[in-house]
């Protein structure tokens, strides 16, 4: 149980263009999903926290006009990177929790991101 | 977010020995901790979460948890090539947001 995917696993695009990645729980609800950012050999970092039909929660730092996240159902979440640059250039990866009582997050694969 | 300090540099252990890693976390009402690993290029894969004081053993691994040090540990016992990866200290706090450590590297050697 508790398998969440990512698609696309790996996007390659040009400045300027947007970027959407889905992020799925398989197997169950998942009332929060999360987005993370990792770049080469460091930690993760939180992005923003996103809840079932309610705004996503961007933490300091993040452009939320930048990283449009939608949280439509139960068991999807969207991140849209708008306009990217090759700074943009990065390991997504979500992760998603069954809200009360199910304490532990479970990460999708990811989406590693190269803007040329 | 809070601090999650996993401060040790890569640790290389021979195959069958114990690999020890620590972790030190700022938030003292921290309730639920969690020990990932990350393979090189892949995501985070859970192993064990640990929420209350003393030791969670599951298979191989075992989590140390002491809250009054606010200190978590992960023993992995008669490790073996394929434990070779990435470790994550994980602290949840009272938004429900995982606060990450650096991680250590863990590299056993056959």
């Amino acid at each position: 149980g508790a398998v969440v995917s990512q698609h696309p696993s790996r996007v390659i695009c040009k400045s300027g263009t947007s970027v959407k990645i889905e992020c799925r729980s398989l197997d169950f609800q998942a009332t929060t999903m999360f987005w993370y950012r990792q770049f080469p050999k460091k930690s993760l970092m939180l992005m923003a926290t996103s809840n079932e039909g309610s705004k996503a929660t961007y933490e300091q730092g993040v452009e939320k006009d930048k990283f449009l996240i939608n949280h439509a159902s139960l068991t999807l979440s969207t991140l849209t990177v708008t306009s990217a640059h090759p700074e943009d250039s990065s390991f997504y990866i979500c992760s998603a929790s069954g809200g009360p009582g199910y304490n532990e997050q479970f990460f999708g694969p990811g989406t590693r991101l190269t803007v040329l | 977010q809070k601090e999650v300090e996993q401060n040790s540099g890569p640790l290389s252990v021979p195959e069958g020995a114990i690999a020890s890693l620590n972790c030190t976390y700022s938030d003292r009402v921290s309730q639920s901790f969690f020990w990932y690993r990350q393979y090189s290029g892949k995501s985070p894969e859970l192993i064990m979460s640990i929420y209350s004081n003393g030791d969670k053993e599951d298979g191989r691994f075992t989590a140390q948890l002491n809250k009054a040090s606010q200190y978590v540990s992960l023993l992995i016992r008669d490790s073996q090539p394929s434990d070779s990866a990435t470790y994550l200290c994980a602290v949840k706090d009272g938004n429900n947001r995982l606060a990450f450590g650096k991680g250590n590297q863990v590299v056993v050697i056959p």
